[in-house]
């Protein structure tokens, strides 16, 4: 089975700051990554991925996230936040294999992004 | 190209009645995923459909059932409902069964049970 950990459950940033937000999984078996954005009164949009190769995944919005095997960490980063970068913020893994855990996400508890002017 | 559509958007019932939750994929999609996002308990995975099969279930009581029809649409149906079933509940889909496809995500449908 997967289990996903976000470290923070609330990120207050200033506009125009760099912003970290923490994702540690476990898993006993190889998985792929995900986070996804979800916005208020709306679903989840994937953010990035990770599959394979390069640990440094470049998403949409300028996002970026680092796959760190040997911490079993996913950070997300971004540089630069603006004020429509608040939202809520899911990590999420998927099992490179079969049995009970295939196919679906197992995601974390969500991070609430808060960008303030 | 269309995304994930869900209906209704809101489902208000009250405790002790069925709720059925429908859900249309992207075009081409098979695979037919719902998650319950619950206040406190975070996205829960309920059950994976494709190719018109059940292919996996999360940790739900038997009262959560669904199916997926021919077109690849699907239909989430809760029984006896209780308070706690109140929640978001979100279908996604995905291209085919590799777990490296990405699940993409309509809007939800909004459950209150009263």
């Amino acid at each position: 089975a997967q289990s996903v950990t976000q470290l923070d459950s609330q990120v207050p940033v200033f506009e125009e700051a760099p912003v970290e937000l923490r994702c540690n999984y476990s898993s006993s078996v190889s998985v792929y990554l995900f986070w996804y954005v979800q916005y208020p009164n709306q679903g989840l949009q994937l953010l990035l991925k990770y599959l394979s190769g390069s640990t440094l995944v470049k998403g949409i919005n300028g996002f970026e996230a680092e796959f760190n095997k040997s911490q079993t960490s996913f950070h997300l980063r971004k540089p630069s936040v603006h004020i429509s970068d608040t939202a809520e913020y899911f990590c999420a893994v998927s099992a490179n294999a079969g049995g009970t855990s295939y196919g679906k996400l197992t995601f974390g508890q969500g991070t609430i992004l808060t960008v303030h002017p | 190209e269309a995304g994930v559509t869900q209906s209704p958007t809101h489902l208000i019932k009250t405790r002790g009645q069925q709720a059925t939750l429908r859900c249309s994929p992207i075009s081409g999609h098979t695979s037919v995923y719902w998650y319950q996002q619950a206040l406190g308990l975070g996205l829960q995975f309920l059950l994976w459909y494709d190719e018109g099969e059940e292919r996996n279930r999360g940790n739900f009581p038997p009262r959560f059932s669904g199916r997926q029809f021919p077109n690849y649409s699907s239909e989430l149906n809760v029984n006896a409902l209780e308070l706690e079933d109140s929640a978001l509940y979100l279908c996604a889909s995905r291209q085919g069964a590799l777990s490296t496809d990405t699940q993409y995500f309509g809007p939800g449908t909004r459950l209150t049970v009263l």
